[in-house]
């Protein structure tokens, strides 16, 4: 069955980077891309991007455009987010969810709460 | 980008009765080389990611049940519940995959009365 697990908590401070993972099993990983959704607490859902594991292609919400690089390792069907320059409003729950470029995202992990607090 | 606004923000119903979720987007998401629309709708409950309930406005994912349905074209669309169950009390979101970014509505909120 499609997996998609994701990595723990993290604490960070104002200005460190995070790096979230999310290791996908259960199906072709290269047929699918990774799309990154967040959702700081109490909030909606928030679109960040996608990358397709196939050709590393991707398409960045430009409000994260500067910050955010995503990627994927296909020897460990693993998708990576990192985020930059961190503040206190990307204090959120990170999920990867499994989606065709054109699509809507039908599995997802279970979500990494990243805190930023100094 | 596309707006994504959802009606109401919340509602409270009996077990048993119907429950209705508007969502409107800024701009059409109907593509005419398919006539498909690109819209989707997600389950929360907290503490758990979402959960594809819809996709192409009207098209049940495999697994949901057949009370959640979906309807609608070009910038207007609503999912309605039939038969509200306790289990179905959560927070439902629209999403457009027209374009990017991708955006969703602002959440309404299921809660039993």
């Amino acid at each position: 069955q499609v997996q998609l697990m994701q990595s723990g908590p993290e604490v960070k401070r104002p200005g460190a980077s995070v790096r979230v993972s999310c290791k996908t099993s259960g199906y072709t990983f290269s047929s699918y891309g990774i799309t990154w959704v967040r959702q700081a607490p109490g909030q909606g859902l928030e679109w960040m991007g996608w990358i397709s594991p196939q050709n590393g292609k991707t398409d960045y919400a430009e409000k994260f455009q500067e910050r955010v690089t995503m990627t994927t390792d296909t020897s460990t069907t693993t998708g990576y987010m990192e985020l930059r320059s961190l503040r206190a409003d990307d204090t959120a729950v990170y999920f990867c969810a499994r989606s065709k470029y054109s699509g809507y995202e039908e599995y997802w992990g279970q979500g990494s709460l990243v805190t930023v607090s100094s | 980008d596309i707006v994504m606004t959802q009606s109401p923000d919340s509602l409270a119903l009996s077990l048993g009765e119907r429950a209705t979720i508007n969502c409107k987007s800024s701009q059409s998401i109907l593509y005419s080389s398919n006539n498909k629309n690109y819209l989707a709708w997600y389950q929360q409950k907290p503490g758990q990611p979402p959960k594809l309930l819809i996709y192409w406005a009207s098209t049940r994912e495999s697994g949901v049940p057949d009370r959640f349905s979906g309807s609608g074209s070009g910038t207007d669309f609503t999912l309605t519940i039939s038969s509200l169950q306790a289990e179905d009390v959560a927070l439902y979101y629209c999403q457009q995959y027209f374009g990017t970014p991708r955006t969703f509505g602002p959440g309404t909120r299921v809660e039993i009365k």
